[in-house]
């Protein structure tokens, strides 16, 4: 069964110190991995879709990469508004639906 | 530049009631989702449909069902509902292959 698992359940980090997120992915047919940014009470808002091993994608502070069994949110120099919970989710080619991993919540100290 | 559109955004029902949620998707997206998210949990799949028709289905209660409609708008209809059903409910539009973009859920409270 496809599945998502992503690490560190939480990180807190201080303002303007770099670190990585990881997702880990189990996939039959990859159709594309994304990245979301969930404050609370809000819905996930899209940040990233990557389609094959190797690609990677870049937007601010933020920047994705992929292998063929894991991904990584990699986040430089943050502050304090990129607290948030990051989700990480697939899709398949023999369903129609997004996979969500459990997530990771991130804390920004000033 | 348009974004799914749900409502109502906040909903209060008693046990054993009836609740319908709607979602607007985005223009030209031939795919709906929805899911269900409890404090802190990651959204779980309930259904999803592509131009129409259902595409596939997750765990959704039998008591719960959807459609989508020829305006390509969808509802999700929840009966006898249960103190376990309070939740946000997320709805989510794609056009095929490419990432799924949320609305901004309604938050569901069943008393």
């Amino acid at each position: 069964e496809d599945q998502v698992t992503q690490s560190p359940e939480a990180l807190r980090l201080q303002e303007g110190e770099s670190s990585s997120l990881n997702c880990s992915y189990t996939v039959s047919g990859l159709r594309g991995l994304f990245w979301y940014r969930q404050d609370p009470g809000k819905g996930p808002e899209f940040l990233f879709t990557l389609y094959s091993a190797g690609e990677e994608k870049e937007k601010e502070r933020l920047k994705a990469t992929l292998t063929k069994k894991e991904s990584f949110l990699h986040i430089t120099a943050p502050k304090p508004e990129d607290s948030a919970t990051y989700l990480c989710a697939v899709k398949g080619t023999s369903y129609d639906k997004v996979i969500f991993g459990p997530g990771t919540s991130l804390s920004v100290i000033p | 530049a348009a974004g799914v559109i749900q409502s109502p955004r906040h909903l209060i029902k008693e046990k054993r009631e009836t609740a319908t949620l709607k979602c607007y998707p985005i223009p030209r997206h031939d795919t709906v989702y929805w899911y269900q998210q409890g404090p802190g949990q990651d959204p779980q799949f309930l259904i999803s449909f592509y131009e129409k028709m259902q595409s596939d289905k997750g765990s959704i209660p039998d008591r719960f069902s959807a459609q989508q409609f020829s305006d390509y708008h969808s509802e999700l209809n929840m009966s006898s509902l249960e103190l376990g059903d309070s939740a946000l409910y997320f709805c989510a539009s794609s056009r095929q292959n490419t990432e799924a973009f949320f609305g901004q859920g309604t938050r569901l409270t069943v008393v």
